[in-house]
């Protein structure tokens, strides 16, 4: 089955770039589009934005002047940059993979990876 | 409006139905998606396009959506079922939107 997994720095300075790579198995990465989502300590789910094989992006508006998100089809990868990050960046952060309805009426998030907590703070 | 809006807490008999609204501008002309988040795990997608259930999710989860609102019915509602109910969609101009969330306590 398709299989997720993040991974990266668990601490990250207040204004430095967090970085995260996601690890695709069970599926090529060639075939779907690919998100990153967070989840505040004790809050609710975020998008950040996803990403297509072909390096086609979509951001969350709120985010989208600090993060870039890229794919190595070669690594069946793919990456997360937020860059200028704050402790309100503090966050878990999970990769999954979009799927999409055939005439684009809708689209879920399935399977997620096991998540990853990256703590901003000196 | 982009937002979708749901109950912050919902609470059941173990037996019993539970029921789960989530309302929002965009369900009026995208479908929604369910996911459940047990403590310390990632989330699960247990319904999508409004009413689909994954393989592998029990019967007992159901769904469904009328105008603007989404329902995600748990019927026979077990211990296990105690976790957190996002409700999701997708707006073209802003993307994936997430529902706040509803902690459901099955007492």
């Amino acid at each position: 089955q398709v299989q997720l997994q993040e991974s990266g720095p668990g601490l990250v300075k207040p204004s430095e770039t967090l970085s995260l790579t996601c690890t695709v198995s069970g599926a090529s990465i060639s075939s779907y589009y690919w998100s990153w989502i967070r989840q505040p300590p004790g809050k609710g789910l975020e998008w950040i934005g996803h990403i297509y094989y072909s390096g086609s992006t979509n951001y969350n508006s709120s985010l989208k002047s600090r993060v870039t998100i890229s794919v190595d089809t070669s690594k069946n990868q793919f990456s997360l940059n937020l860059s200028s990050v704050t402790a309100a960046d503090t966050a878990v952060y999970y990769c999954a993979r979009r799927l999409v309805s055939p005439n684009l009426d809708a689209n879920w998030l399935d399977p997620w990876g096991q998540g990853t907590l990256v703590t901003v703070s000196t | 409006s982009n937002e979708l809006t749901q109950p912050p807490s919902v609470s059941v008999s173990p037996g019993h139905t539970a029921t789960i609204t989530c309302s929002g501008e965009k369900l009026g002309d995208m479908y929604g998606s369910w996911y459940q988040q047990k403590p310390g795990q990632s989330p699960v997608l247990v319904i999508y396009q409004d009413t689909k259930r994954p393989s592998g999710i029990p019967e007992r989860f159901s769904a469904s959506s009328s105008g603007i609102t989404a329902t995600l019915t748990i019927s026979a509602t077990q211990a296990m079922d105690e976790a957190d109910y996002y409700c999701q969609t997708w707006d073209s101009s802003t993307g994936v939107i997430f529902g706040g969330g509803t902690r459901l306590t099955v007492l």
